[in-house]
């Protein structure tokens, strides 16, 4: 069954750029239909949409966040990621990928998501 | 945009039903369709259990149903069970963002 896993470094500098990778398995990226998208949510508290990307490269983000998120996918690795510029300590979270359907512009649901991966701000 | 507004804690005894709401504002759970609730077991990923405001993702239990009314939206568990003790959250579509509310500890007593 399609199942999405995030890696990347759990710890990460202020003013530094976070990155992410979201690997997909049980299903191709490039197979259309469903978009790919990244949440977070910060220790004990809700949930953030950072944005959500197709295969085809368009994307489509949170607009506060916008001028730090970066998507992009690599559909021969059948694989999306993410960066995150400048970030600070407020940016310590958990970061889930998960597939998601897409709006106009604008993410609706997510299913599946990955386990998540916990990422601090630290220096 | 502003958070959806949920209660912080509701709590239930097993085999009884408990709902859940979910406040916005005309400009997004009363203007579309588009309301999701996620079902959050502690140091797991959030689950969908209801998308589009009605429809349940198949394997999820027909105990757990959506509905909307204005700028409200609620999820509803009948027959509760002691698994379904978790935290609940639900979002909105709008059209420059989605948006989350603070989330729900539902509590199986």
């Amino acid at each position: 069954q399609l199942q999405l896993q995030e890696s990347g470094p759990g710890l990460v500098k202020p003013s530094e750029t976070l990155s992410l990778t979201c690997t997909v398995s049980g299903a191709s990226i490039s197979s259309g239909g469903f978009h790919w998208g990244w949440i977070r949510q910060p220790p004990g508290k809700g949930l953030e949409w950072l944005g959500t990307i197709y295969y085809s490269g368009s994307t489509y983000h949170n607009p506060t966040l916008k001028s730090r998120v970066t998507i992009s996918v690599d559909t021969s690795k059948n694989q999306f990621s993410l960066k995150l510029s400048s970030v600070t300590a407020a940016d310590t979270a958990v970061y889930y990928c998960a597939r998601t359907t897409v709006v106009g512009t604008t993410s609706n649901w997510f299913d599946p998501w990955g386990q998540g991966t916990l990422v601090t701000v630290s220096s | 945009q502003s958070a959806l507004t949920q209660p912080a804690s509701v709590s239930g005894s097993p085999g009884q039903s408990i709902t859940i709401s979910c406040t916005g504002t005309s400009s997004d759970v009363g203007a579309y369709n588009y309301v999701s609730w996620y079902q959050q077991h502690p140091g797991k990923a959030p689950k969908l259990m209801i998308y589009d405001v009605i429809n349940r993702p198949s394997g999820v239990p027909d105990r757990f149903s959506g509905s909307k009314s204005g700028s409200a939206a609620s999820l509803t568990i009948s027959g509760l069970q002691a698994e379904d003790e978790a935290n609940y959250y639900c979002s909105s579509y709008t059209t420059t963002t989605l948006i989350f509310g603070g989330g729900t500890k539902l509590t199986v007593l």
